[in-house]
């Protein structure tokens, strides 16, 4: 299938490390934000969400981090595997207008 | 549990000619968003609707781009003419709502994707 990112930053990581994807945002108001996972040729999927009054929050195998004096958002995943090799997305609210702001993105790629 | 439904997955027109996309979000999803996404960006937002009426239109180029949610179900999104840098996936997305307690994710269909010649 077409790839949904030639042209974004490329994480490389063999299988079963632990990855690392970063995003700045850029609205200090922002209080909400969502980390998306999107294969290719198809829509973005949620992956976690944190709010403005927390600095971490844990799923499965996904840990996220925010840091509001430096307006940074991380997205860690342990033990990568190969069905995480996605585009990822950052995306803040700030609960004004309902409306999610996406960042560019970074493509992951999980060596067998 | 349905997801967001979107047609056609592919359509391919020159330019000058018009297309429309048609969405159908998950059943009981009040707002409903279409996004474009260009290749190798992130998407954007093009027009929010709350049931029936539109939240935010402040990125949709009006002149050639047009929206509707009639009936406060599904959508249609036209693009008339159509111009080179239309080429992208258009995405719909839907929600519950948005309010206290809600977690403001937003499910995504699998998007339209759009070349135009």
């Amino acid at each position: 299938g077409e790839s949904v990112g030639l042209h974004l930053p490329t994480l490389s990581v063999q299988e079963g490390d632990n990855s690392i994807i970063n995003c700045a945002y850029s609205n200090s108001a922002s209080d909400y934000f969502i980390w998306y996972k999107q294969e290719s040729g198809k829509g973005p999927q949620f992956i976690i969400d944190i709010r403005s009054n927390m600095d971490k929050r844990q799923g499965q195998r996904v840990t996220v981090l925010l840091n509001k004096t430096v307006k940074h958002l991380s997205l860690q995943i342990a033990a990568t595997q190969p069905g995480d090799s996605a585009v990822y997305f950052c995306a803040e609210n700030n609960n004004a207008g309902n409306m999610l702001t996406f960042g560019g993105g970074t493509r992951l790629m999980v060596k067998p | 549990e349905a997801g967001v439904a979107q047609s056609p997955r592919y359509k391919i027109i020159e330019k000058r000619q018009s297309v429309a996309f048609w969405c159908n979000p998950i059943s009981g999803h009040a707002t409903l968003y279409w996004y474009q996404q260009i290749l190798g960006q992130g998407p954007k937002l093009l027009i929010q609707f709350q049931n029936n009426g539109v939240v935010d239109d402040s990125q949709l180029p009006k002149d050639r781009f047009s929206a509707e949610r009639l009936k406060g179900v599904d959508s249609t999104l036209k693009i008339q003419p159509a111009k080179l840098e239309d080429s992208a996936v258009y995405l719909c997305a839907s929600s519950p709502g948005w309010g206290q307690g809600d977690t403001g994710e937003l499910f995504f269909g699998e998007g339209s994707r759009l070349t135009v010649l």
